[in-house]
């Protein structure tokens, strides 16, 4: 079945640099994929969607210049943690949809990122 | 590995009828639980939490679910679907505390036919 490839699964970075999530459909076309990350006890957030070829569109309070995505082709999109704080350390997940087979085809989710920043 | 698994791909029920939807986790040990829906065209939406405390959980649009930790599930419940209750259902667990990860079940897509 489909499948999204999330990588690193972790990561761990010095207060101060970037550090690059990648997003990846391997065997689909996504023009569309998400970014959400998950903070204990608390519920998954919505961070932004990734749209191909264009703008992501972010979230109210999500912070464009911060996290940068890039979604350069139909099956890849990254996420960019630049200049990362310990607050940024969280669990980052991805999904995306098998469009090419019908708007109604099943959400897959890449199997996360934990960032930590010390 | 940790893993999710819901038990049903595509679920296709009258209005009316009952709802439950299956999801079991491997992980033994804390565990956060969550369902979420996705409507058609809209972003994900948190439906119900478990954190601790009572196993059985009640949440929007009433939906309930029930945690049983000797069974390592977390099934969804509904006693009658509308046709608005069209949409996909992820059950989705958090463990590993403060440096834990999010995995997700593949989602169960429900159908209700007016």
């Amino acid at each position: 079945g489909a499948v999204v490839s999330q990588h690193p699964s972790w990561v761990i970075c010095k207060s101060g640099t970037s550090v690059k999530i990648e997003c990846r459909s391997l065997d689909f076309q996504a023009t569309t994929m998400f970014w959400y990350r998950q903070f204990p006890k608390q519920s998954l957030m919505l961070m932004a969607t990734s749209n191909e070829g264009s703008k992501a569109t972010y979230e109210q309070g999500v912070e464009k210049d911060k996290f940068l995505i890039n979604h350069a082709s139909l099956t890849l999109s990254t996420l960019t943690v630049t200049s990362a704080h310990p607050e940024d350390s969280s669990f980052y997940i991805c999904s995306a949809r098998d469009e090419g087979r019908s708007y109604n085809s099943p959400l897959h989710f890449g199997n996360g990122t934990r960032l930590t920043v010390t | 590995a940790q893993s999710v698994s819901q038990h049903n791909h595509h679920v296709i029920l009258s209005e009316a009828a009952s709802l439950e939807l299956g999801c079991n986790y491997s992980y033994g040990g804390t565990v956060n639980l969550f369902w979420y829906v996705q409507y058609p065209g809209q972003h994900l939406q948190l439906l119900l939490k478990y954190f601790s405390g009572d196993p059985l959980v009640k949440g929007i649009k009433g939906f309930e679910a029930e945690f049983i930790k000797s069974k390592f599930s977390f099934n969804l419940r509904k006693p009658s679907v509308q046709w608005s209750d069209t949409a996909e259902y992820f059950c989705a667990v958090y463990y590993g505390g403060s440096q834990g990860n999010l995995i997700f079940g593949k989602g169960t897509k429900l159908s209700v036919k007016p």
